[in-house]
């Protein structure tokens, strides 16, 4: 199985801080990589797919790269309602989540 | 609109089986794989398999490989997932999802099913 692996696990920053987190899986799958946000007590929400690409209707400020085995996700400007654990997950060869990167405010 | 509707919530005892239900509205049922995914609590997301609900083909994640089964009912375009031999380790949400990737091209999610293993 392709394990993926989420680092931070979380992390802290203030309201229109740059925030970067990574995902890396243990084998080379390309740019088959999805991210979502989950809320608590909610579905996971896709934001981006096949690594880089926003999904309709997701604000400007979300956006990810990367592809092989090291991907990226961004926020360029943190805002309150972006409070969440982001997942990033892999279809290149069946399914595999990370662990989520949880972010707060400071 | 898309729309996957899951059964209610279930307490089971350890040992037990609990047999969890996915209706699909707003798409064609036959043309999407439905992937089942849980979620205990404070925990990852993990997925647990999928089917390709034209053909009914199936794939199963390792970890529950024997334990788990899902099935579909074309006629009522609703995906099933039967997981037996429950412990506590599976109190968990569980949801299905019509996930982005492998050539499809629709991401939906059920809102979930709360699952309780307690004696």
């Amino acid at each position: 199985d392709i394990q993926m692996t989420q680092s931070p696990s979380s992390l802290s920053a203030s309201v229109g801080d740059r925030v970067t987190f990574t995902c890396q899986a243990s084998q080379d799958i390309s740019k088959s990589l999805n991210w979502y946000q989950q809320k608590p007590g909610k579905a996971p929400k896709l934001l981006i797919y096949d690594a880089s690409i926003s999904e309709t209707g997701v604000p400007s400020r979300f956006s990810g790269g990367g592809s092989g085995t090291y991907f990226t996700f961004t926020i360029s400007s943190l805002q309150p309602e972006d409070i969440a654990t982001y997942y990033c997950q892999q279809y290149d060869n069946l399914v595999t989540f990370g662990g989520g990167t949880k972010v707060e405010i400071k | 609109q898309v729309q996957l509707v899951q059964s209610g919530a279930e307490v089971k005892k350890p040992g037990a089986s609990v047999k969890v239900s996915c209706k699909a509205s707003g798409y064609t049922f036959s043309n999407y794989p439905m992937h089942w995914v849980r979620q205990a609590p404070g925990q990852r997301l993990e997925w647990m398999g999928w089917i390709n609900a034209g053909n009914g083909d199936t794939k199963y994640s390792q970890k529950f490989q024997g334990r788990v089964t899902i099935t579909r009912d074309t006629s009522a375009s609703t995906a099933y997932m039967e997981l037996r031999s429950l412990t506590s380790e599976d109190t968990a949400v569980y949801y299905c999802a019509t996930l982005y990737g492998q050539g499809y091209y629709m991401d939906v999610w059920g809102k979930g099913t709360t699952v309780t293993v307690s004696s």
